[in-house]
Order: structure tokens, then sequence, then C-alpha cells
């Protein structure tokens, strides 16, 4: 089973920030918090990724509670583009068996 | 580079037949898998591989069978199909094991069994 729980789904307003949650409440010491996304039919392609610190890339930002039991996908200026199904895992560095849940599907509104 | 290449990228089998999918990719990777996507659903993890010679079933293994001889090459093998069984199926690869970095996916494969 999934180790994360996501809602079903969001809206968000072109150009606004689009904020996605994740609730991880059983992670732990040595997982990793895994964010991916699916546009349309395509392969799901990788975002970003962090232990404990906060992330940030070229395509989003990654919050990660000081508990670490839950955590924001920030995209800060969402376009159409955006519009896909965000996945939320968590990878230890033991398991090999990388588990997807069913993910947010995000809507960009114009 | 070419990534990870699925191939073919649509198939329609009869139920009872038997197919491969073919899944390769060109950047020396340990860690490959393959999920299948039925249609509104998130990814299901049917085997994974940690290196040539090593494979391992994932959540949903029952009616395929897997084999690792190269690196580069991580086949899926239906051996039987049935009408559960149509999805569209990924492949992904990862530079060492599972939490090392991002997994590269394929474009897909959509099989359809009538």
């Amino acid at each position: 089973d999934a180790k994360t729980t996501q809602p079903p789904s969001m809206d968000c307003a072109e150009g606004r920030a689009a904020n996605l949650p994740c609730n991880h409440s059983t992670i732990s010491g040595n997982e990793y918090v895994y964010w991916y996304r699916q546009i349309h039919s395509q392969g799901p392609q990788y975002i970003i990724h962090g232990l404990k610190n906060n992330e940030t890339n070229e395509m989003a930002s990654l919050i990660i509670t000081e508990d670490r039991k839950s955590s924001t996908l920030i995209l800060p200026h969402a376009t159409l583009r955006d519009t896909a199904v965000y996945y939320c895992i968590v990878i230890s560095n033991r398991d090999d068996k990388i588990i997807f849940g069913k993910g947010t599907r995000l809507h960009i509104l114009p | 580079n070419a990534g990870v290449t699925q191939t073919p990228k649509f198939q329609v089998l009869k139920t009872g037949q038997s197919m491969t999918l073919q899944c390769a990719q060109d950047m020396n990777h340990e860690y490959m898998s393959w999920y299948r996507q039925d249609p509104g659903m998130g990814l299901r993890l049917i085997h994974y591989s940690v290196g040539a010679g090593i494979t391992d079933q994932g959540e949903v293994p029952n009616g395929y069978n897997v084999s690792r001889s190269t690196t580069e090459d991580f086949p899926l093998r239906l051996l039987s199909a049935a009408p559960s069984q149509t999805s569209v199926y990924f492949c992904a690869s990862s530079y060492g094991h599972a939490n090392t970095g991002e997994l590269f996916f394929g474009e897909g494969s959509r099989l359809t069994v009538l």
C-alpha cells in the first residue's frame, strides 16, 4: 500500500501558486519524499525530492514539516501546462519497491 | 541518449496469446521496473530489478514474468493474456537503487486484450 495520502483533486488559478499537500504520517527516518507528475497519458516525470530540509529547483519547491509527517509541493506560478496528476511517494534506502498512490489531479484554471 | 525505450507502443492481443513488452535503457542504470496503469488509476508495480540477474515481485506480479540478463534490457512477458491485463504499461529506470534519484519513465505501451 502507498504510504502517503493526497487529496484526489485540486484547482488552481493560472498564475497563482499551486500548493499540493501530502500526508506521510508513518514516515521513518531513512525515507525520502519524492514528487512526480504525469501529464495526460505520458510517463511520469520526476519533480523533486527531499529528506528533511526544504528543497527548491527550477520546477518547484518542496516544504517538509519539522516532524516530517507531511509535505507540500509548491508550483510558484502555475500555468496550464502544469495540469497533471501529481504523485507524492516515500522511498527508503532499504526498500526498492516504489509504490505510487493515486495522486492528486491538479486542474489549472485559465 | 535515447533514455528509456519501450516497444511496441500499441498492441492488440486475443485472450490466451502470449507476448513480450520490450524495455531498453542506455543510461547504464542498475534499477529497472515495470508498472501498469488502468484507466483513471495510479501506477501499480508489477516487477522490478536492482541489477542484471536480479528480479523481484511488485504489487501485482501474477500473469507476468520478467528477466534481466543484461543491464540495458528488462522485458515483461505476458504468459497467457487476459482481458484484465488491458492496460498501459510503463517501464522505468534509475541509477543505483530506487532511492538514489529520479526514475526515468518510458512513453508507455498500450495493450488491449480482446
